[in-house]
C-alpha cells in the first residue's frame, strides 16, 4: 500500500458542477496535508493546506479531513475550465518530518 | 514577493555530460528542496537544506549528483556524469520553515539527456 494514494483518474466533470478529489493516506500521526494544482508543462502550485484540527474554505475550494477514515478531499465549488489540471496531495508524515506525495488526479472540465 | 527563481528552463545535453541547476529562493526562506519529477508521477524528493545544512539527502544518488548551498540562499545541482535515465524535471522549492511549512516552487528545469 502506498503511503499516500489518489484516484488518477481523469475526473471529468461539466462546468458549474462541484469537482470532488480525494486523497487517503497510511500514517495515522500525520499532522498536515496539502494540495496543489499542476497544469501541464508547470510546476505544483500551492491552493490549499489543513491541519489536523479542522477543514478549511477559501473561495471556490474546500479541504477537508476525515482523520478517522484517514482521508482528505478538496472540493471545488462552481467548477471552471481553468480548473483542469492535475492536483496533487501531499501529506507530511508523523515520524520522520517528510513530505509524501502522491501521484495526482488529473480533473477535467467541461465546457 | 519575488517567487523561487530558477535557471536554465531548459537543458539538453548527451549522456556523460555534467549539468549544473541554479536556484535561488523565496527571500526569508531558509528551508530549499530539490525535487526530481517525472511525467505522471508526484515530485521526488532528492535534498532539503535547512539554511546552508543538507538536513536529508537520503534519497540523493550521490555517485553522480551533487548540491551545495554555501551561503544559505542560493543553490546549485549539479549531475555529473548524466545518464539517459536522468531525464526529468529538476523542480526546486523554498518554504519558511521545516518541512511541515507551505512549499513554493519554481517553474522548474527540463531536463534532456541524449
Amino acid at each position: 500500500q502506498k503511503e499516500v494514494e489518489q484516484n488518477s483518474g481523469p475526473l471529468s466533470v461539466p462546468e458549474g458542477a462541484i469537482a470532488s478529489l480525494n486523497c487517503t493516506y497510511s500514517d495515522r500521526g500525520s499532522q498536515s496535508f496539502f494540495w496543489y494544482r499542476q497544469y501541464s508543462g508547470k510546476s505544483p502550485e500551492l491552493i490549499m493546506f489543513i491541519y489536523s484540527n479542522g477543514d478549511k474554505e477559501d473561495g471556490r475550494f474546500t479541504a477537508q479531513l476525515n482523520k478517522a477514515s484517514q482521508y482528505v478531499s478538496l472540493l471545488i465549488r462552481d467548477s471552471q475550465p481553468s480548473d483542469s489540471a492535475t492536483y496533487l496531495c501531499a501529506v507530511l508524515a508523523g515520524n520522520n518530518r517528510k513530505l509524501i506525495w502522491g501521484l495526482g488526479t488529473s480533473l477535467a472540465v467541461n465546457p | 514577493e519575488a517567487g523561487v527563481v530558477q535557471s536554465p528552463r531548459y537543458k539538453i545535453i548527451e549522456k556523460k555530460q555534467p549539468v549544473a541547476f541554479w536556484c535561488n529562493p523565496i527571500s526569508g526562506h531558509n528551508t530549499l528542496y530539490w525535487y526530481l519529477q517525472n511525467l505522471g508521477q508526484g515530485p521526488e524528493l532528492l535534498i532539503r537544506y535547512e539554511n546552508e545544512e543538507a538536513v536529508d539527502d537520503s534519497q540523493l544518488p550521490k555517485d553522480r549528483f551533487s548540491a551545495e548551498r554555501l551561503k544559505g540562499v542560493d543553490s546549485t545541482l549539479k549531475i555529473q556524469p548524466a545518464e539517459l535515465g536522468d531525464s526529468a524535471v529538476y523542480l526546486c522549492a523554498s518554504s519558511r520553515g521545516g518541512t511541515g511549512a507551505e512549499q513554493y516552487f519554481g517553474p522548474g528545469t527540463r531536463l534532456t539527456v541524449t
